[in-house]
This record gives structure tokens, C-alpha cells and sequence, in this order.
């Protein structure tokens, strides 16, 4: 059973930095990985996919890498701005599971002005 | 493109009542729509995969009976919470994809339930 960490699960850093998500997952069999944002009370928005076969996907101060043989992504965020504080989200298809999505458990970033 | 809303966003009921919440695709056909539950500060947990005309796929520790899914239209799928309880009271959120097992899922909003 696929099975996806989020690390750190809380982060609070100065406006103006840029930082690092993690995420980790158990089963490489994969057919995408998605970051999502999640703003209180929100529903989800989806920021970046990255097809089993890409190695990153860029938009805007976003950059999202995958290494699919040791299970991880990073989602990294340049020049931190207060209005990026959410909980990010990262979930991953597996080849083995049709259209499910299996997410991990967030990541609640405050950017502090 | 590709829009998913829910309604109610928000609805509070008393315990034993029921519930539904709605979920459609806007502007596309969804042949697989899914419900989630988020626990406050939790990530969403799958309770449910629906395919337009079958019977929801339910996932392991989600009751059938008190969770009843409909998906009798390719725009629309609801979810009743039956005999709702407090320990009900979550965030529900929906998504809904098109044909293809390989296609993304587009999430709606999401709808509060507060079971008093």
C-alpha cells in the first residue's frame, strides 16, 4: 500500500527566503506526482503535476523535482511571500490503483512579513 | 476549464438528520468522481471512487450504509451522510476527472458539516 510523508509537517520562515518542501513516498510505480495549496477552510489548488518520466516542473517561484527510484519530491519555493502561508499538499498516482490519488500528510507554511 | 463546485459549502444539522452535499462538473464530463474527508489539520483521506451508472468503490473502514453515494449523471454525484452524528462533523471534498484512467483530478471547494 502506497504510503506518502510530508516533512516538515509545520514550517514558519521570514518573507523574502526560499525554502524546501519534502515528500516521500514508499511505492515507485507511480504515474504523477501533484503538489497542491490548501488555504484554511479551502478546497485544494493544484500547482504542479510531474509525469513519472519528468524530473521537475517549473511555474513561476515554483520548482517541483521528482526522483521516482528513491521515492521523492521536493517542492521548492523561492523569495517567500506572505501570501504563499497555506498547507501544502503533495499525493501521487500509482500505476496500480487507477485514478486514485494517495496524499500525504501536509506541509503548513507561514511566511512571516 | 474543468470546474467542480459542491454545494452546500457549509451546513450544520442536528444529530440523527441527514445530509447531502452535491458535487457536478461544471464545464466537463466526469466519468470518475471521488469523496474525501479531511479531519481539521489532517490531509484528506479517500472514503469513496464512483463511476457514472455503477455503484461507488468504497474504501476500507468507510460504511456504506451511513456514507450512500450516487453518481447517476456524468455532471453529477452526491454524497448523504445518514443518521449524522457528531463524530461526522468534517470537510468534505469531491473531485472528478474524465475518461481515462491517466487524466487529473479537479477538486471542488469542499463542503463543512457541522453535526450539533
Amino acid at each position: 500500500k502506497q504510503e506518502v510523508t510530508q516533512i516538515p509537517a509545520a514550517l514558519s520562515v521570514p518573507e523574502g527566503e526560499n525554502l524546501v518542501l519534502n515528500c516521500s513516498f514508499t511505492d515507485s510505480a507511480i504515474y504523477n506526482l501533484q503538489w497542491f495549496r490548501q488555504d484554511p477552510g479551502k478546497g485544494l489548488t493544484s500547482l504542479l503535476l510531474i509525469q513519472s518520466s519528468q524530473r521537475e516542473q517549473t511555474s513561476g517561484r515554483l520548482n517541483a523535482s521528482l526522483d521516482k527510484s528513491s521515492g521523492r519530491s521536493t517542492l521548492y519555493i523561492a523569495a517567500s511571500q506572505p501570501g504563499d502561508s497555506a498547507t501544502y499538499l503533495c499525493a501521487v498516482r500509482g500505476r496500480n490503483a487507477g485514478n486514485m490519488l494517495t496524499f500525504g500528510g501536509g506541509t503548513r507554511l507561514m511566511v512571516k512579513p | 476549464g474543468a470546474v467542480v463546485s459542491q454545494h452546500p459549502s457549509r451546513v450544520i444539522c442536528k444529530s440523527g438528520t441527514s445530509v447531502k452535499i452535491e458535487c457536478r462538473s461544471l464545464d466537463f464530463q466526469a466519468t470518475t468522481m471521488f469523496w474525501y474527508r479531511q479531519f481539521p489539520k489532517k490531509s484528506l483521506m479517500l472514503m469513496a471512487t464512483s463511476n457514472e451508472g455503477s455503484k461507488a468503490t468504497y474504501e476500507q473502514g468507510v460504511e456504506k450504509d451511513k456514507f450512500l453515494i450516487n453518481h447517476a449523471s456524468l455532471t453529477l454525484s452526491t454524497l448523504t451522510v445518514t443518521s449524522a452524528h457528531p463524530e461526522d462533523s468534517s470537510f468534505y471534498i469531491c473531485s472528478a476527472s474524465r475518461a481515462g484512467s491517466t487524466d487529473t483530478q479537479y477538486f471542488g471547494p469542499g463542503t463543512r458539516l457541522t453535526v450539533l
